[in-house]
């Protein structure tokens, strides 16, 4: 069985700080990782995906692999109210299947 | 780019009809879209694969007889909930990838199912 892990939360930080999540698999043949976000109530929207060991940064969001240690993670600096919700992080399967499996979401709190 | 469209919104419907819902791919061809349910303040669960031309793929639990998915294009497929009952409410939402591979999903805006 392959297994996205998250701590689910809520991970309170406030506003204007340095957000991080991080998440672990369980697959070692992974080859793409995910980061979505997910307000309540509304279906979830792609932040950053990366494919390499290291960091990718796109905006406020910086995304960090390290295939030999498993985990990925996703940094978000001066963290606004509006980034409050629900942070998913996605594996894509290895094997050519490319079924992607969903941790349960890390649930962050900005507040003011 | 990558636009999926997900119809309708919101249903509310009588214990014992069968609802169906549109997942479309508006600007990309999908050979693959994925079903998911959620229920409130829990995790995304795949349903099942939706593969063109041929037969979905379900997850191991959920009753292929009572979710009918129908891929006919490559831009659209479609899930019918038979005989729909209360514990059958729930969010459901597609998704799916417009370049295969290891290509990111693209969510629809998901589906409220509510059955009184």
């Amino acid at each position: 069985q392959k297994e996205v892990e998250q701590n689910s939360g809520p991970l309170s930080v406030p506003e204007g700080a340095i957000a991080s999540l991080n998440c672990t698999y369980s697959d070692r043949g992974s080859q793409s990782f995910f980061w979505y976000r997910q307000y309540s109530g509304k279906s979830p929207e792609l932040i950053m995906f990366i494919y390499s060991n290291g960091d990718k940064e796109d905006g406020r969001f910086t995304a960090q692999l390290n295939k030999a240690s498993q985990y990925v993670s996703l940094l978000i600096r001066d963290s606004q109210p509006s980034d409050s919700a629900t942070y998913l992080c996605a594996v894509n399967e290895s094997g050519g299947s490319y079924i992607p499996t969903f941790g349960r979401g890390t649930s962050l709190i900005v507040h003011p | 780019g990558a636009v999926v469209s997900q119809h309708p919104s919101w249903v509310i419907c009588k214990s014992g009809t069968s609802v169906k819902i549109e997942c479309r791919s508006l600007d990309f061809q999908a050979t693959t879209m994925f079903w998911y349910r959620q229920f409130p303040k829990q995790s995304l669960m795949l349903m099942a694969t939706s593969n063109e031309g041929s037969k979905a793929t379900y997850e191991q639990g959920v009753e292929k007889d009572k979710f009918l998915i129908n891929h006919a294009s490559l831009t659209l497929s479609t899930l019918t909930v038979t005989s729909a009952h209360p514990e059958d409410s729930s969010f459901y939402i597609c998704s799916a990838s417009d370049g295969g591979g290891n290509q990111p999903q693209h969510f629809g805006d998901g589906t409220r199912l509510s059955i009184l």
